[in-house]
This record gives C-alpha cells, structure tokens and sequence, in this order.
C-alpha cells in the first residue's frame, strides 16, 4: 500500500529563513506527487505538482520541490519565506494508473509553518 | 476560491443522527472526491465519483454512503453518528478521474458530533 510520510510536524522559521519540508514516499510504481497547503481557516490549494519530465518543479508563490526517484523523496524548498507562509503543508502521491481508473490521493500528515516576523 | 462549493459551513449534531453533506464540483469537473480530515486520522480518501458511477472506495465507513447525481454534485451521507465522526470533511472535484488530473478542494464542511 502506498504511504506518505512527512517527518517535520511542525517548523518554526524567521523571515527570510530558507525553509525545506521533507516528504518520503512508499510505493514501487510510478508516481504523481504533489504538496498542497492550507492557510489558516482556508481550503488545501495545490502548490505545484509532479508527474513526469525535469524533477525539479516549480510552483506558485515561490515555492519549489525536487523530485528524486532513488530516495523516493519530494521536498519542498523555498529560498526565503514570509509570514505569510504560515499554513500547514500536505505532500500527497497517487499511484500512475493507465486507463483512467482513479485519481486516489494519499496524504502524509502534514507539517505546520509558523513563521515569525 | 476553487470553485468547488460545500454546505452547510458547520454542521452540530448529536451521537445516532443523520446528516448530509452537499457538494457541487468546478464548472466542467466530472470527477468527485470526498476526504475526511481528522486530528487523530490526518487527511483520508473516502470515495470518488466521475459522472455518477462511484470510481475507487477508500477508508470509508459502511455508516457512510455517498452519490453523485446528473447535475454531478455529489452528496455524503452519515448515519449513526458517533463522537469519532466529527471531522472536516472536504470535497474535491476534477475534470477527469485520471491520476494525472488535480483536485481541487472545497472549503470543507466542519462536523461536531456531540
């Protein structure tokens, strides 16, 4: 079975700090890998995605991860954070599935953001 | 705002009762999702649709039951409501049910189950 695992729970970071959220995934096939993040008192927003092509993607707000297939890992990075980055953070995988079956996204458990002004 | 709307925003109820929750997908979107986001659980797939016929099952409980119907919104029901129910439950939508399409989420409908 597939499974998410996010080993940060929560991270507390100046401004301007660098930030890199860990993600690690177990499955054997081929993988779609995403991270979504949900402000305070708001709905999960995707914040970039994986499916196939240059490892390194890039997202909205600043916000990139690397995927690397060895490590079964999709880390999310970002230079220098804002206040406004405070939210907690999802990375989430769904198995590659040919034939348009399903869509099922497994979510790790989250790491919390503060960061502080 | 995604586009995907839910109601109620809260929802307060009691041990043994019945709610519904209701979700209407983006303008264009076939595919429904449900997930259940608890402090105990994290974020778990319930259920998704595409075009009415139920597509992949996850954790979901034999007290819950969902449907999409041919407007395509889709509608969660939970019966026999225990205080482990009370969760965000949130609804997501896609245009196709392939893995490669993104969900997009709804704002979730808070559950209190007292």
């Amino acid at each position: 079975a597939q499974s998410v695992s996010q080993h940060n729970h929560h991270v507390i970071l100046s401004e301007a700090a660098s930030l890199e959220l860990g993600c690690n995934y177990s499955y054997g096939g081929t993988v779609n890998l995403f991270w979504y993040v949900q402000y305070p008192g708001q709905h999960l927003q995707l914040l970039l995605k994986y499916f196939s092509g240059d490892p390194l993607v890039k997202g909205i707000k600043g916000f990139e991860a690397e995927f690397i297939k060895s490590k079964f890992s999709f880390n999310l990075r970002k230079p220098s954070v804002q206040w406004s980055d405070t939210a907690e953070y999802f990375c989430a995988v769904n198995a590659m599935n040919y034939g348009g079956a399903t869509n099922k996204l497994i979510f790790g458990t989250g790491t919390l953001l503060a960061v502080q002004p | 705002d995604s586009g995907v709307t839910q109601t109620p925003k809260h929802l307060i109820t009691a041990t043994g009762q019945r709610v519904t929750l209701r979700c209407s997908p983006r303008s264009g979107d076939l595919s429904v999702y449900w997930y259940q986001q608890s402090l105990d659980q994290g974020l778990q797939f319930l259920i998704q649709y595409y075009n009415g016929e139920e597509r992949a099952k996850g954790n979901i409980l034999e007290r819950f039951s969902a449907q999409q119907f041919p407007d395509l919104h889709s509608e969660l029901n939970l019966s026999s409501l225990e205080l482990g129910d009370s969760a965000l439950y949130f609804c997501a939508s896609s245009l196709r049910p392939e893995s490669t399409d993104t969900q997009y989420f709804g704002p979730g409908t808070r559950l209190t189950v007292l």
